[in-house]
């Protein structure tokens, strides 16, 4: 059960280049989301999904990109990355059932712009 | 707007000392708030939530709808209770807001 996948879980980049973050997860959860977490400032919610084909923005969505074409995946993107966006990046998603809602963590990514 | 604020940036303590870490926070409808750990070079993970009212690794946590508070506690801290701690607010079926966290380093 491999539960909330993401990669790559280090990266670097230079000022102006894209990439991608994946995540993946194979509990068949509706939401999904994505935070930064940065000294002194905790996790700050980028984007966060409610299912395929939806989804809305967090605290901090400038800069970043997400789209959900399936329930399993919710890769967020960089188009042109900045040193403020160097981070660590983890990708969430949610269990609703009887006794409310839990959420698993990726492992993170940590990203340096340079 | 909703929002968690934990005061204290770093607790130290020692080994079996009383251990309470803060987290206050404003939300105009009814709350859902959970603890979340992470031990050094590990994943965030849920500790606790106050709907579930339980004790796990020794912790508890109650939910004081007056003062809006969800403080942490535990009453003998352990070494390896050290890493960082995150309270959090459930912002309906989507996502949780985090507070900024305290790191609680429990020395020998």
């Amino acid at each position: 059960n491999a539960g909330v996948t993401q990669t790559p879980k280090f990266q670097v980049l230079k000022t102006g280049q894209s990439m991608t973050l994946q995540c993946a997860q194979d509990m068949n959860h509706e939401y999904m989301s994505w935070y930064r977490q940065d000294p002194g400032m905790g996790l700050r919610l980028i984007h966060y999904s409610v299912g395929a084909g939806i989804t809305d923005q967090g605290e901090v969505p400038n800069g970043y990109n997400v789209s959900r074409s399936t329930t399993e995946d919710f890769p967020l993107r960089l188009l042109s990355a900045a040193p403020s966006q160097t981070s660590v990046y983890f990708c969430a998603s949610t269990w609703t059932g009887h006794g409310g809602e839990k959420l698993f963590f990726g492992s993170g990514t940590q990203l340096s712009v340079l | 707007a909703q929002r968690v604020t934990q005061p204290e940036k770093l607790l130290s303590v020692f080994k079996g000392a009383p251990v309470e870490l803060k987290c206050n926070y404003s939300y105009s409808g009814s709350p859902e708030l959970f603890w979340y750990v992470q031990y050094s070079r590990q994943r965030l993970q849920l500790l606790l939530r106050h709907i579930s009212r339980e004790s796990i690794k020794g912790f508890t946590a109650d939910l004081n709808k007056g003062e809006t508070s969800f403080h942490l506690k535990k009453p003998f801290a352990q070494e390896e209770d050290s890493a960082m701690y995150y309270c959090a607010l459930f912002m309906g079926r989507r996502a949780l807001t985090f507070g900024s966290g305290t790191r609680l380093q429990v020395q020998p």
